[in-house]
């Protein structure tokens, strides 16, 4: 089966522009979940959608992520206007059922510059 | 809220050692424990998935334990290779998945 996609792998923008990320989950997975890796911290938690819906956003820094999965397949993550301290790798994973565990993209450098 | 440590934060060794990462975590209310692997620029590969029933769990070369009680998962790499050089998360995974901030192997030649 197809992994988790995201894309684009590498984004560099200037401080006040807009950028959208996407993933594409594993076909099935109704669990979707976008996390972030600032330089030096550990993978931190953004929200989950359960098809369509959002389960759990208290990870999202601030009203400039905007997250969203239309229909319930692939989702976006946009980021508007962007900051430097918005730098990091995006990653998404998708998860049939929480104790199968999470399958993970191969995450979204962003630079903001 | 959840606190997931993983300790030694980086570690050099010389091929043909085996090997053990620690990770701790805070809360045992725990659903299951991930261990993946991350290669410089690439994402995060699942090696191993340990639900919070179970003890251990083997995949080729690679060991993790769990002991949920403690709150402490080990992963242990037998006869390592270079080709092992990564960083190594551990994630356990609650009302959300929480992350370490990894352990950075090294395997010299």
């Amino acid at each position: 089966e197809a992994g988790v996609t995201q894309f684009p792998s590498h984004s560099v923008i200037e401080k006040g522009q807009t950028v959208t990320l996407r993933c594409d989950p594993i076909s099935g997975h109704d669990n979707l979940y976008w996390y972030r890796r600032v330089m030096g911290k550990e993978i931190k938690f953004l929200l989950h959608f359960v098809k369509e819906s959002k389960q759990d956003e208290s990870g999202m820094p601030n009203n400039r992520f905007l997250a969203e999965r239309t229909g319930g397949t692939y989702s976006t993550l946009k980021v508007q206007p962007a900051e430097l301290e918005d730098s990091g790798v995006y990653f998404c994973a998708s998860s049939q059922d929480k104790v199968y565990g999470y399958t993970f993209g191969s995450g979204t450098r962003l630079t903001v510059v | 809220k959840q606190e997931v440590t993983q300790i030694p934060a980086a570690l050099s060794v010389p091929e043909g050692e085996n090997l053990v990462l620690n990770c701790s975590f805070t809360d045992s209310a725990i659903y299951n424990l991930q261990w993946f692997r991350q290669d410089p620029g690439k994402g995060l590969t699942s090696l191993l998935l340990i639900q919070s029933s179970q003890r251990e769990q083997t995949s080729g070369r690679l060991n993790a334990s769990l002991d949920k009680s403690s709150g402490r998962s080990t992963l242990y790499i037998a006869a390592s290779q270079p080709g092992d050089s990564a960083t190594y998360l551990c994630a356990v995974n609650g009302n959300q998945f929480y992350f370490g901030t990894g352990t950075s192997l090294t395997v010299i030649p």
